[in-house]
């Protein structure tokens, strides 16, 4: 089982709409959880971060974490096309693998005018 | 400069050859990381530095791969008699230290024929 499961879409959604967007782990030790926002032939960018459980909120986006079932979420209020990109959720390893990060596989997301 | 600096950006080689991919970090980043990215694979990692500690190369596919990083700032990720099969874009991070955010550059696409 991977560290962190992610539905790749694509998804494509009419702008202004909400969108979500969620992953799930394995290892109930991780507490560090992260958002990546990809565009395409870029490098993936930091979008957000979250630790242990609750919601963080950041102008349209809000990252959700939900310990007791392993969930995490992003959800985009008011999307643009500008939000088109992959989104990849995140969170560090432990012990022996602490320092990297393991991905989900990304979520493709389109918002069309 | 600002950010993680990547070259080439894309390079073609022919199956059997050996190529340099080059990665120049955020100055004063300790930790280094690369990561392979294929279409619809997400990302997978392949090695990780961390200052003058020994690196963790648990991620490397096979011994035709190699990465060095000299005066704890550039890095060089090599592979030897390259197969079709490590055709995939190339992604170098660092970060101020263990456990936070990446800055991801823009990869290098290896495409080989």
């Amino acid at each position: 089982q991977k560290e962190v499961e992610q539905d790749p879409g694509p998804l494509s959604v009419p702008e202004g709409a909400i969108v979500s967007l969620n992953c799930t782990y394995s290892n109930s030790a991780f507490q560090y959880f992260m958002w990546y926002r990809q565009y395409s032939r870029k490098g993936p960018e930091l979008l957000m971060y979250t630790y242990s459980s609750g919601n963080k909120e950041d102008g349209r986006f809000t990252a959700q974490v939900d310990k007791s079932s392993k969930y995490i979420s992003l959800f985009i209020r008011d999307s643009q096309p500008s939000d088109s990109a992959t989104y990849l959720c995140a969170t560090p390893g432990r012990g022996s693998t602490l320092g990297r990060l393991y991905f989900g596989r990304g979520t493709q997301l389109t918002v069309w005018p | 400069g600002a950010g993680v600096s990547q070259s080439p950006s894309n390079k073609v080689t022919e199956k059997g050859k050996d190529v340099e991919l080059r990665c120049d970090p955020i100055s004063g980043h300790t930790a280094l990381y690369w990561y392979r990215q294929s279409l619809g694979q997400g990302l997978e990692f392949l090695i990780y530095f961390q200052g003058n500690s020994a690196p963790d190369k648990s991620g490397l596919p096979s011994d035709r791969f190699s990465a060095e990083r000299t005066g704890g700032s550039v890095s060089t990720l090599t592979i030897q008699r390259t197969q079709q099969e490590d055709s995939a874009v190339y992604l170098c991070a660092s970060s101020p230290g263990q456990g936070y955010g990446y800055t991801f550059g823009s990869g290098t696409r290896l495409t080989v024929v």
